[in-house]
C-alpha cells in the first residue's frame, strides 16, 4: 500500500501565487486533515475532514481551502500565497476517532518557500 | 481549548535512559499518544496510552500517565544513536477527528 501520499515534495511561490497541495490515501479512510510544521511551533491544524463532502476548520484555517469530493483525496488550496505561508505542510489520515486508539498516517511532507 | 506543552531539547549519551515530559490540559482525553518524526520523514505512532492506565511499557519504551496532573512522560531505555529523533505528545482534538500537538522535543543522542 502507498499510504499516504503528498505532491509535490517541494515547491517555491512568488508571493500573491496560488497553488494547491495533493494528498491522496488509499486505506478507505475516513478522517484525513492538514498540518503545517514550523520550527518551534510544533504542528497546527489547519483543516480537517471526517467524510467526502465535511469540512471543517483547524487551528490556523486563514489564506487556505479545502475540499473533500472523494475518500480518497483532500487537496489543500493556498489561494493567494504569502511568506508567512513558507512551511512544511503534512496531510493525515485515520481510519477511526482517535479517542478510540485510532493511529493517523502521515505522508511525507510537503515543503513551501513563498518568496 | 486543548493544549499541550513539553520541553523543547533533551541530550543524553548512548546507552543512558531518556525521559521526556508533557503536559496536557483536557481531563477528558481518552487516549494520549507519543509520535516520533525522524529527519525528513512524517511522523509515526511510537505508542499510546489509554486513560485508565497508570503505565505501559513496550520494549525499550515506558509511557508513565499522572491524570491528577495531567502529566505523561516517555522514557525509552538504553538509548540509542538512532533514537535521535522529534518526539512529539498528541491528545484527540476536534472530538477525535484529528490530534493536538505539542511543540516537539528534540532528543539527542550522542555517543
Amino acid at each position: 500500500n502507498a499510504g499516504v501520499t503528498q505532491t509535490p515534495k517541494f515547491q517555491v511561490l512568488k508571493t500573491g501565487q496560488s497553488m494547491t497541495l495533493q494528498c491522496a490515501q488509499d486505506m478507505n479512510h475516513e478522517y484525513m486533515s492538514w498540518y503545517r510544521q514550523d520550527p518551534g511551533m510544533g504542528l497546527r491544524l489547519i483543516h480537517y475532514s471526517v467524510g467526502a463532502g465535511i469540512t471543517d476548520q483547524g487551528e490556523v484555517p486563514n489564506g487556505y481551502n479545502v475540499s473533500r469530493s472523494t475518500t480518497e483525496d483532500f487537496p489543500l488550496r493556498l489561494l493567494s500565497a504569502a511568506p508567512s505561508q513558507t512551511s512544511v505542510y503534512f496531510c493525515a489520515s485515520s481510519y477511526s476517532r482517535l479517542t478510540n486508539t485510532g493511529e493517523l498516517f502521515f505522508g511525507e511532507g510537503s515543503r513551501l518557500t513563498v518568496l | 481549548g486543548e493544549d499541550v506543552e513539553q520541553s523543547l531539547f533533551l541530550s543524553v549519551r548512548e546507552g543512558d535512559s531518556s525521559v521526556i515530559n508533557c503536559t496536557y490540559t483536557d481531563s477528558s482525553s481518552t487516549y494520549l499518544y507519543w509520535y516520533k518524526q525522524e529527519p525528513g520523514a512524517g511522523l509515526q505512532l511510537l505508542t499510546y496510552i489509554f486513560s485508565n492506565m497508570d503505565m505501559k511499557q513496550d520494549q525499550r519504551l515506558t509511557v508513565l500517565l499522572n491524570k491528577k496532573d495531567k502529566h505523561l512522560s516517555l522514557r525509552i531505555a538504553d538509548t540509542q544513536t538512532g533514537d535521535s529523533a522529534i518526539y512529539f505528545c498528541a491528545e484527540p482534538a476536534q472530538a477525535g477527528t484529528a490530534l493536538i500537538f505539542g511543540k516537539g522535543t528534540t532528543l539527542s543522542v550522542s555517543s
